[in-house]
């Protein structure tokens, strides 16, 4: 059973706190990795989409890296703020071309 | 440009009852995913579609959920008899192609079954 765990599963940060999260995924057969927001009410939406090791993206407050050969990706948000409180989904793409989700982690940014 | 659109948001019946949910993908999407997640799990794949075609389905109850896509457009997913652990929320998403493209959802439909 291939499995995408993300870590930790919920969090409470103060507005202005930076804070990190992990998405493990398998090591092997690997294509891309995603990662959306899920903000409650509304549609996910991609942050990043991530293909070769060692890749780094950044969008605004929010940066991500990536490490295919020990089979991980972390989330970075800096100066947290109110409206980044929402679930954030990684997904693992295989070779064959399936998309496997993480469970997600839930941030809530308190003001 | 239009996103993907899903009705209805939210549906609730009770067990052994019918329920059909549908999508709209954004215009020129070839491919069109349906996703079920239940609440503190991850989304999983039911069914994808390649235009009309149906490319991966292993993960479809079969004997309760069937899905379709007239003309490579707009999808249905259909779910009868519904029983209880088929409260989930149901993604519908599209991408351009089917190799690794990033995902465009739509809101979801929340069905509860009583």
């Amino acid at each position: 059973i291939l499995n995408v765990e993300q870590s930790p599963q919920s969090l409470h940060v103060q507005e202005g706190d930076s804070t990190n999260f992990t998405c493990s995924f398998p090591s092997s057969n690997f294509y891309a990795l995603h990662w959306y927001r899920w903000e409650t009410a509304k549609s996910p939406e991609a942050l990043f989409v991530m293909t070769l090791n060692g890749d780094e993206k950044k969008k605004g407050r929010i940066s991500a890296t990536l490490n295919t050969k020990e089979g991980y990706s972390y989330l970075y948000i800096k100066g947290s703020q109110p409206e980044d409180s929402a679930t954030y989904l990684c997904a693992w793409v295989s070779g064959t071309y399936k998309y496997i989700f993480g469970t997600g982690t839930r941030l809530k940014v308190l003001a | 440009e239009a996103g993907v659109a899903q009705s209805p948001r939210y549906k609730i019946i009770e067990k052994r009852q019918s329920v059909a949910f549908w999508c709209n993908p954004i215009s020129g999407h070839a491919t069109l995913y349906w996703y079920q997640q239940i609440l503190g799990q991850g989304p999983k794949l039911l069914i994808q579609f390649q235009n009309n075609g149906v490319v991966d389905d292993s993960q479809l109850p079969k004997d309760r959920f069937s899905a379709e896509r007239l003309k490579g457009v707009d999808s249905t997913l259909k779910i009868q008899p519904a029983k209880l652990e088929d409260s989930a929320v149901y993604l519908c998403a599209s991408s351009l192609g089917t190799f690794t493209g990033e995902l465009f959802f739509g809101e979801g439909s929340r069905l509860t079954v009583l």
